[in-house]
C-alpha cells in the first residue's frame, strides 16, 4: 500500500514564525502536491511538483514556498505565518501517468496560527 | 481553480438506503474520480471513470458519467454507518498539466 506520511497531525505556531510542513511518500511517485482545506471551500492546490527540484504554483501559492530536494520528500514552507493560514494542510502523491493521476493522501496537518 | 461542484452539500439517510451524490464540472476532462474523506483525515481514492466510459462499478459503488452534460453521479447502495464521510469528485482536465481539480464535497451522514 502507498503510504504518505505528514510529519505532524497538529501544529500550533505564532504569527511571524517560519513553519515547515514535511511530507514523505514511500512509493517512488513522481508527483507530489500540497493542498489546504477550509470549510466551505474544499481543497485548494497550493503547489505541486513533477520531479525533484521542480515546482509549479497551484491556485493559491501566495505566502507559501516549497522544496523538493529528494523524490520522496516534499516540504511546504510558510515564510512568515499569518492567522489566515490557519487551516488543514493535505499532502498527496501520484504516479507520473498524466492520463490517470490517482492521488494518495496523507492524514493531514491541522495548523493553528495564533 | 475549483471546477467540480457536488450536489447536495449534505445528505442524511437511514442505514440500508441508497445514497446518490452528483458532480458537475466545466471543462473537457480526461477522467473523473471520486474520493472519500473521514472526519479529520486525508482523502481516499474510491473510483476512476474515464471520459470514454459511461458507467463503472466497484463493490457497492456505481459511478456514471455524462460528458455531454458535464456531470457525474456516485451511488452508494445499501448504505452502512461506516459510509458516513465527505465525498469529493475530482476532475483531470485534458492535458492534465495542473493535476486534479476537486469540488467542495458532499457530507453524507448515515443514520443507524
Amino acid at each position: 500500500d502507498v503510504k504518505v506520511t505528514q510529519s505532524s497531525r497538529y501544529l500550533v505556531k505564532r504569527t511571524g514564525e517560519k513553519v515547515f510542513l514535511e511530507c514523505v511518500q514511500d512509493m517512488d511517485h513522481e508527483n507530489m502536491f500540497w493542498y489546504r482545506q477550509d470549510p466551505g471551500l474544499g481543497l485548494r492546490l497550493i503547489y505541486f511538483s513533477y520531479d525533484v527540484k521542480m515546482k509549479e504554483k497551484g491556485d493559491i501559492p501566495e505566502g507559501y514556498s516549497v522544496s523538493r530536494e529528494k523524490k520522496e520528500r516534499f516540504s511546504l514552507i510558510l515564510e512568515s505565518a499569518s492567522t489566515n493560514q490557519t487551516s488543514m494542510y493535505l499532502c498527496a502523491s501520484s504516479l507520473g501517468d498524466r492520463t490517470k493521476n490517482i492521488q494518495y493522501f496523507g492524514a493531514g496537518t491541522r495548523l493553528s496560527v495564533l | 481553480s475549483q471546477q467540480g461542484e457536488e450536489d447536495p452539500q449534505a445528505l442524511s439517510i437511514q442505514e440500508g438506503e441508497n445514497a446518490t451524490m452528483n458532480c458537475s464540472y466545466k471543462t473537457s476532462i480526461n477522467n473523473l474520480q471520486w474520493y472519500r474523506q473521514n472526519s479529520g483525515r486525508g482523502l481516499v481514492h474510491l473510483i476512476l471513470i474515464r471520459s470514454n466510459e459511461r458507467e463503472k462499478h466497484s463493490g457497492r459503488l456505481r459511478v456514471t458519467l455524462d460528458t455531454s452534460k458535464k456531470s457525474s453521479s456516485l451511488l452508494i447502495t445499501a448504505s452502512r454507518a461506516a459510509d458516513t464521510a465527505s465525498y469529493f469528485c475530482a476532475t483531470l482536465p485534458i492535458g492534465g498539466a495542473d493535476g486534479l481539480t476537486f469540488g467542495k464535497g458532499t457530507h453524507l451522514i448515515i443514520q443507524p
